[in-house]
């Protein structure tokens, strides 16, 4: 059974604090992603990962960075947070190079931040 | 820009009629593949269909087809015989085909259906 795993399923951090949230797979993806869903905005592409060590930004890279140390993990980290990055933020997989293969998702983290 | 476009927040059908969820699109691409995902309550991305933008006909698995319209830009999701089960969210979710693929896939903001 494919999986994606994130580290937490609620988190509640304070503004200013360096945040880490940690997403890991199983499949030997070489893609994977970093979205955040908000109501009436759907998911929004924050940055993605087509190798490792190899990172791109997708169309709301603000207050956001990204780590992918090795292949199966892809780390999003929120330098100095912020109440408006509170938000739902779902990690995806998917293997590189097909058009027809589709993205695995994460449970989901949904961060407050106070 | 966003590229993809589902202007419907919010449907809602009764059980066993059938429901259209709309979604257009935007891309220079000639190459492009189209998602639509399901997200119920409990938050899981659900992957429910696919249709390559060569793919001569409409796809189809089980309740679900995909009215696609390429003059048009538009791949609408048909869902038959409504059940309950169906009340989520559905995503249109759009890959466009540079080479080498990326693999980033853009999504709308949504349509709520309820059931």
């Amino acid at each position: 059974d494919v999986k994606v795993t994130q580290s937490s399923r609620y988190l509640v951090k304070r503004t200013g604090e360096k945040v880490f949230l940690e997403c890991v797979q199983d499949m030997d993806h070489e893609n994977m992603f970093w979205y955040r869903q908000d109501p009436g905005l759907g998911l929004r592409l924050i940055y993605f990962s087509y190798d490792v060590k190899m990172k791109e930004k997708g169309d709301i890279p603000e207050g956001y960075s990204v780590s992918r140390e090795k292949k199966e993990r892809f780390s999003l980290i929120l330098e100095s947070a912020s109440t408006n990055q509170t938000s739902m933020y779902l990690c995806a997989s998917s293997p590189r190079g097909w058009l027809n293969t589709e993205a695995f998702f994460g449970q989901g983290t949904r961060l407050t931040v106070v | 820009a966003q590229k993809i476009t589902q202007t419907q927040p919010g449907m809602f059908v009764q059980e066993k009629e059938a429901v259209t969820l709309d979604c257009t699109y935007d891309t220079s691409d000639q190459s492009y593949g189209l998602f639509w995902y399901k997200q119920p309550s409990s938050g899981e991305m659900i992957f429910l269909i696919y249709q390559g933008s060569y793919d001569e006909q409409n796809a189809t698995e089980g309740r679900y087809s995909l009215n696609f319209q390429k003059a048009r830009k538009s791949a609408n999701l048909v869902i038959s015989a409504s059940q309950l089960g169906d009340s989520a969210m559905y995503f249109c979710a759009m890959r466009e085909g540079r080479a080498p693929p990326r693999g980033d896939m853009r999504f709308g903001a949504g349509t709520r259906l309820t059931v």
